[in-house]
């Protein structure tokens, strides 16, 4: 497996049940994301984790709660999610923060919440 | 919010030369100017990146007005797989992870 790869890519979901979704990248960075596109809408910034630690927070509802076990993993844990949660759910790393660690993106889960 | 603007779509014949222009005002001293695509349902792609210097690398170019308050990516020949919405994004570098991606533009290759 090479770059950064999402599991599952497609999910459907009722509002109360639980289900993760699973980031993980092969390219030795320390720091990755969690995005979300929604339709016809800017991809929003969720969370961000840098050396394992979550350095940014964009006011992502309890109901998304995210784990980095290692530099490798991020997870997206979700429980009790709303129809306005469908939208295309993306994973990102990079090595560092500085100009030249551009983001490298995975394929994406689709989510869709019934 | 995005600090930058963009045409909404374009349109660009297979083989010649794409142009995307980006306007970035209220850019400081510190941001530098990133663009990304994204091909549909695909994650996004970066493709170059600049401070105030024009940048060249194999896929494209990216042009920088002397006063920073606007840039353009150049596709120099355009091919079908080019289609797609491409992004322009104005970032602090160090300090900062965060991309504020806006609605881009959505190019459109012509065969």
């Amino acid at each position: 497996e090479t770059g950064v790869t999402q599991t599952p890519r497609h999910l459907v979901m009722g509002m109360t049940n639980k289900k993760s979704l699973k980031c993980e990248q092969h390219l030795g960075h320390n720091a990755m994301y969690w995005y979300k596109q929604s339709a016809k809408k800017p991809l929003e910034l969720m969370f961000v984790y840098s050396l394992e630690e979550r350095v940014e927070n964009n006011s992502v509802p309890s109901r998304f709660s995210p784990e980095c076990p290692n530099s490798s993993h991020l997870f997206l844990h979700l429980h009790t999610l709303q129809p306005e949660d469908s939208a295309l759910y993306l994973c990102a790393s990079s090595q560092g923060d500085r100009h030249e660690s551009e983001q490298y993106f995975g394929p994406g889960t689709r989510l869709t919440v019934t | 919010d995005a600090k930058t603007t963009q045409p909404t779509s374009m349109d660009c014949a297979e083989g010649r030369a794409a142009n995307l222009p980006c306007n970035h005002s209220t850019i400081s001293g510190n941001e530098y100017v990133y663009w990304y695509r994204q091909i549909h349902s695909q994650g996004p792609q970066y493709i170059i990146h600049g401070l105030k210097n024009n940048e060249t690398n194999e896929m494209a170019s990216l042009i920088i007005t002397e006063d920073r308050k606007s840039s353009t990516l150049i596709l120099p020949h355009a091919t079908l797989r080019d289609t797609a919405v491409y992004y322009c994004i104005v970032r602090v570098v160090s300090g900062t992870y965060k991309y504020i991606f806006g609605t881009g533009t959505r190019l459109k290759v012509l065969a």
